[in-house]
Formats: structure tokens, C-alpha cells, sequence
């Protein structure tokens, strides 16, 4: 019962530099979501798919891009690393089901980023 | 926009007491939905408890339970009977009911430290 899994746990990145980050889930969620959490801060969403083949921008998308060609994959990717994305991210997904939004965000562990 | 504020950033109770976490919020919506999550030094996010706005009861869960009232946009966690492993970061969050298809995710307090002493 692996949930909400995201690959790597932690990264040390050179500025300029481009990597993706993978998340994935097993329990058939249609939502999948991006956050971010700096120190100090609660987490902020970056991007979201609300189903295969789609996404949309968060509240700080910039600088990142995101793709969804399976239902149960999530990525997202850093094109040209800079040190202000210094951050733990977060993968979250939920269900639809009836009411939308009363449906928990189930997170995985995240995965701590670091730009020099 | 709605914003989450959490006023208290760090908390202190002793073991076996209650301690109440503090979260306002401001929106214009009338329907909604509001969440506490718990973050240990794990750093994983677990919810805690979750309230829908159009429900008057308190939501409870065990040892946890919210004072939610609409009309101050207040949403307050009391925790009884605290435990030593109660202690991580609490965040309050926020949840539009049918906003964009209702997936625009969660917005968050900036948390609350809560320290257990034993």
C-alpha cells in the first residue's frame, strides 16, 4: 500500500542545471497537485492536473513545468535550476467524488531540493 | 484570494494537558472546506481533521477537535490529553468547495510549532 511515492527523497543541483521530479500514485486519484515549503512558510501550490492530459498553474508556477500522460504519474521539472528553487517539495493527489473539495490531499514525503 | 493566517508560531503544553491552536482565514465564499495537517520531523503531512463549512457540529477525532465558527472565519484545533507524540508542526488549511472544478489545492497557514513537555 505505497500511497504517494515521489523519486528522488533529495537533490543537489548546480544553478542552470534541469532535472525532473517524479510522482506517483497507486490509489487511482483523479487530482494530482505540486507544493512547495520553504522555512517559515506553509506549503504553496505550484501546479495541478485535474485528470490524464491536463494541467493548470498554482499559485507559483513560474520557473517550473509540469506534464500528466498517466493517470497515475505527476512530474515536474526544473529546466534551468536557480538557487531561489531551494526547497522541499511536495507530490499530493485526491479523489473527485461527489463534493469536490471536502476530499483529502493524501501528500508523500517529499523530496528536499538544493540549488548551489 | 483566500489566505490562512496562524497566529501562534510556536506552542508549548505538558504532557496529558489540552492546548488549543489558533487559525483564521479569510474568504468571500460561503461554501468551503478547512483542514489541520500535522507535520513531524518526518516531514510528512498527515491529516489531523477536517470541517465542512456548511456543517454547524465541530468536527471530532478522538483527542481532536476543532471550534469552528463561520461567522468569525475561525477555525481553532484543541488537542486533549496531549501526547509526546503530538509534537510536529500543525498547518491549517483551506479548500474552495467547487473553485475552478474544485482542484485548486489547499491554501495554508504558515504553521504552528507545537512542543510536548514531558
Amino acid at each position: 500500500n505505497a500511497g504517494v511515492t515521489q523519486t528522488p527523497k533529495f537533490r543537489v543541483l548546480k544553478t542552470g542545471q534541469s532535472m525532473t521530479l517524479l510522482c506517483a500514485q497507486d490509489m487511482n486519484h483523479e487530482y494530482m497537485y505540486w507544493y512547495r515549503q520553504d522555512p517559515g512558510m506553509g506549503l504553496r501550490l505550484i501546479h495541478y492536473s485535474v485528470g490524464e492530459g491536463t494541467t493548470a498553474k498554482g499559485e507559483v508556477p513560474d520557473g517550473y513545468n509540469v506534464s500528466r500522460l498517466k493517470k497515475q504519474n505527476f512530474l515536474l521539472g526544473l529546466e534551468s535550476a536557480a538557487p531561489s528553487q531551494t526547497s522541499v517539495y511536495f507530490c499530493a493527489s485526491s479523489y473527485i467524488q461527489g463534493a469536490v473539495g471536502n476530499q483529502p490531499q493524501h501528500f508523500g514525503d517529499g523530496t528536499r531540493l538544493s540549488i548551489l | 484570494a483566500q489566505t490562512v493566517t496562524q497566529s501562534q508560531p510556536e506552542m508549548s503544553v505538558q504532557e496529558a494537558e489540552t492546548v488549543t491552536l489558533s487559525c483564521t482565514y479569510d474568504t468571500s465564499e460561503s461554501d468551503y472546506y478547512l483542514f489541520w495537517y500535522k507535520q513531524p520531523p518526518s516531514r510528512q503531512m498527515i491529516l489531523v481533521i477536517r470541517q465542512e463549512a456548511y456543517k454547524q457540529q465541530n468536527a471530532t477525532e478522538n483527542r481532536f477537535s476543532v471550534n469552528f465558527q463561520k461567522a468569525a472565519k475561525s477555525f481553532s484545533l484543541k488537542i486533549s490529553d496531549s501526547q509526546l507524540g503530538d509534537a510536529a508542526m500543525y498547518f491549517c488549511a483551506y479548500r474552495s468547495r467547487y473553485s475552478g472544478g474544485g482542484a485548486d489545492g489547499l491554501t495554508f497557514g504558515k504553521g504552528t510549532h507545537l512542543i510536548i513537555q514531558p
